[in-house]
């Protein structure tokens, strides 16, 4: 059964960067059928996609974000990660990772992990 | 960015009503679309992708319908362990984006 963990630190300092990783368990993200994504949902918003990461290490990015994301993938110790830059008390929100099923098309986001709560604040 | 409206935004229903919940693109997105339920604290799970294809494991009494710009989550008959919050997400086109969320409510 595969299981992801989101691990990083809860309270960020504004203009610093936040880093989150995220460990893949009972599955490999080298797996060619799936996309690895970050997803947020600040307090009282809805969620929010980040981008996603596939195993080449091709990726994809919300424009909203773009010059402040950048994401990597390691497959020899399984886990991949999400660093967003220059953070304001905008970017307060549950982060999580998650798996998207890709067979010729798209499938759902079927796998997330639990989330993990990032503040920002001085 | 293609925008995704919920509605209702919340509702009141009772155990064994029909429950359907609307998702309205503000373009089309083909058959693009999921839904998700979430608990409190906890992570969405995914219920339908592809506008109408039940996700392994999820009870048939929910189902998914539409295209291009109108799409229902329908709940035949509604039980205790259904009362969540239902998000539906495009992915027709980058970047994916989320409706904002119907809360389902014990009357």
């Amino acid at each position: 059964q595969v299981q992801l963990q989101e691990s990083g630190p809860g309270l960020v300092r504004p203009s610093e960067t936040l880093s989150l990783t995220c460990t893949v368990s009972g599955g490999s993200v080298s797996s060619g059928s799936h996309y690895w994504n970050w997803i947020r949902q600040p307090p009282g918003k809805r969620l929010e996609w980040i981008g996603y990461i596939y195993q080449t290490g091709d990726s994809n990015v919300n424009p909203s974000l773009k010059n402040r994301v950048t994401m990597s993938v390691d497959g020899s110790t399984n886990h991949f990660s999400l660093r967003l830059t220059s953070v304001t008390a905008a970017d307060t929100a549950i982060y999580y990772c998650a798996r998207q099923r890709k067979s010729g098309w798209f499938e759902g986001i079927d796998i997330w992990g639990q989330g993990t709560v990032v503040t920002v604040s001085p | 960015d293609i925008h995704v409206t919920q509605f209702p935004s919340s509702l009141s229903a009772s155990v064994g009503d029909r429950v359907t919940i609307t998702c309205r693109a503000s373009q089309s997105i083909h058959s693009w679309l999921a839904w998700y339920q979430q608990k409190p604290g906890k992570a969405p799970k995914l219920l339908i992708y592809q506008a109408s294809t039940l996700e392994s494991g999820v009870p048939s009494r929910f189902s998914g319908s539409g295209s291009g710009t109108e799409f229902t989550l329908t709940i035949s008959s509604l039980q205790p362990d259904d009362f969540a919050t239902y998000h539906c997400q495009h992915y027709n086109s980058y970047p994916w984006t989320f409706g904002q969320g119907t809360k389902v409510e014990i009357k």
